[in-house]
């Protein structure tokens, strides 16, 4: 079983609709939790870094983490089709020198 | 222009030949990191280094070889040995305390 599960999609959403990112884990020490955007063909950009349970926003992104559940979201509102990316959940267990673990990645398009 | 560049971003090599991808950057960050990355598996982690001179194994470091010679510098070798080396491979960079790490634009290697 793979420490970090992660629904590969594809998804597809219209214009605007508000777009749900999940990832799950099966270690609890897991402590540092990421999303990255990875548009195709180029390497992934962070988008967002939380460490404690709750919500974090940036913006039209909000993540979310319960650690109870061991489950983490991305929100992403007022999709646009310039969000259509694959999009990677990320943990760490350290408090630094950063040994992630990456989920599969969610292929999102978000149609005109 | 800051940041982490990573060469040739094509690449194509014959059964049996060596090849080198270059990683070089900017940031002044001390750890750097090779990852591969493949259809349905997300980011696998190869080999990743803290300090000058010295690297660790990741979690798929067999048929492959680095070197840390310099801060700004984490060139990978894909060897003859590496059994399934047709991937996208991403060179990352994060300083000794984050958490969290920065991309590449990566390389494509395609063995012909």
């Amino acid at each position: 079983q793979k420490e970090v599960e992660q629904d590969p999609g594809p998804l597809s959403v219209p214009e605007g609709a508000i777009v749900s990112l999940n990832c799950t884990y099966s270690n609890s020490a897991f402590q540092y939790f990421m999303w990255y955007r990875q548009y195709s063909r180029k390497g992934p950009e962070l988008l967002m870094y939380t460490y404690s349970s709750g919500n974090k926003e940036d913006g039209r992104f909000t993540a979310q983490v319960d650690k109870s559940s061991k489950y983490i979201s991305l929100f992403i509102r007022d999709s646009q089709p310039s969000d259509s990316a694959t999009y990677l959940c990320a943990m760490s267990k350290e408090t630094s020198g950063s040994r992630l673990t990456f989920g599969e990645g969610t292929q999102l398009t978000v149609n005109p | 222009d800051g940041g982490i560049t990573q060469s040739p971003k094509y690449l194509f090599r014959k059964e049996g030949q060596n090849v080198t991808l270059s990683c070089e950057q900017n940031l002044n960050h001390d750890a750097m990191y090779w990852y591969r990355q493949d259809p349905g598996q997300g980011l696998r982690l190869i080999y990743y280094s803290q300090i000058v001179n010295d690297f660790q194994k990741g979690d798929i470091a067999e048929g492959y070889s680095v070197s840390r010679e310099k801060k700004e510098s984490f060139p990978l070798t894909v060897t003859s040995a590496q059994k399934n080396p047709t991937a996208f491979y991403l060179c990352a960079t994060s300083t000794s305390s984050g958490n969290t790490i920065y991309f590449g634009e990566g390389s494509w290697l395609t063995v012909v």
